[in-house]
């Protein structure tokens, strides 16, 4: 089936520097997408999240970017810090068809580990 | 955002017992989710909790196996029954209220001997 994936596993990055998170999705019907952030033994926290027609969103120091062409959405995050430490997962959003509520579920990429190098 | 409480946060089990895994929201939700969270792994969506009737189970997940309730629009539970082994994971507690982003709860880490 359709599934959410992510190209890099692991990424370090110098303390500073700019982080590039990338997320492939192949679900064109999705409309929906959300960047979550999960530290080391917690829950995924809501980063940011963006819709179908839009093709960029910023929050603070992050900013997710939505390529519907190739099916492509990133996650930018400025002047990283150590603890922006965690692993990072898109998630897209899948429209049920059997709920009368218009319930959804998300599908979740496999994660990326990001390491903050001081 | 809705604060999530999980309850146990973690637990060790003997295989073939049973464990109720609750989760309780500080304000009404629409949407309540069960995931599950292998080691090392991303989530997978166990089932939807729907208030005052039968949750809606995802694809290798059975209601035998995975029994939910969800009594009113702030609490439901999550037991998995008869554990082996293979069970080990964390199991996330997720709400959703209008079109607001889904959140989820610190989670519960279950290890089965």
């Amino acid at each position: 089936g359709e599934s959410v994936g992510l190209h890099l596993p692991t990424l370090s990055v110098q303390e500073g520097d700019n982080s590039i998170i990338n997320c492939a999705y192949s679900n064109s019907a999705s409309d929906y997408f959300i960047w979550y952030k999960q530290e080391s033994g917690k829950g995924p926290q809501f980063i940011i999240d963006i819709r179908s027609n839009m093709d960029k969103r910023q929050g603070q120091r992050v900013t997710v970017l939505l390529n519907k062409t190739v099916k492509h959405l990133s996650l930018q995050i400025a002047a990283t810090q150590p603890g922006d430490s965690a692993v990072y997962f898109c998630a897209e959003n899948m429209t049920l068809a059997y709920s009368g509520a218009g319930s959804y579920q998300l599908t979740f990429g496999k994660g990326t580990k990001l390491s903050v190098i001081p | 955002s809705a604060v999530i409480s999980q309850k146990p946060s973690r637990d060790i089990c003997q295989r073939g017992t049973s464990l109720t895994i609750q989760c309780q929201v500080d304000s009404q939700v629409t949407m309540m989710f069960w995931y599950r969270q292998q080691p090392g792994q991303s989530l997978t969506l166990i089932a939807t909790a729907n208030q005052g009737s039968e949750a809606t189970y995802e694809s290798g997940f059975v209601i035998d196996k995975f029994p939910i309730s969800r009594p009113n629009l702030t609490f439901s539970t999550l037991t998995v029954s008869n554990m082996s082994p293979e069970d080990s994971s964390i199991y996330l507690c997720s709400v959703r209220q209008g079109e607001q982003p889904q959140h989820f709860g610190d989670g519960t880490r279950l290890s089965i001997l």
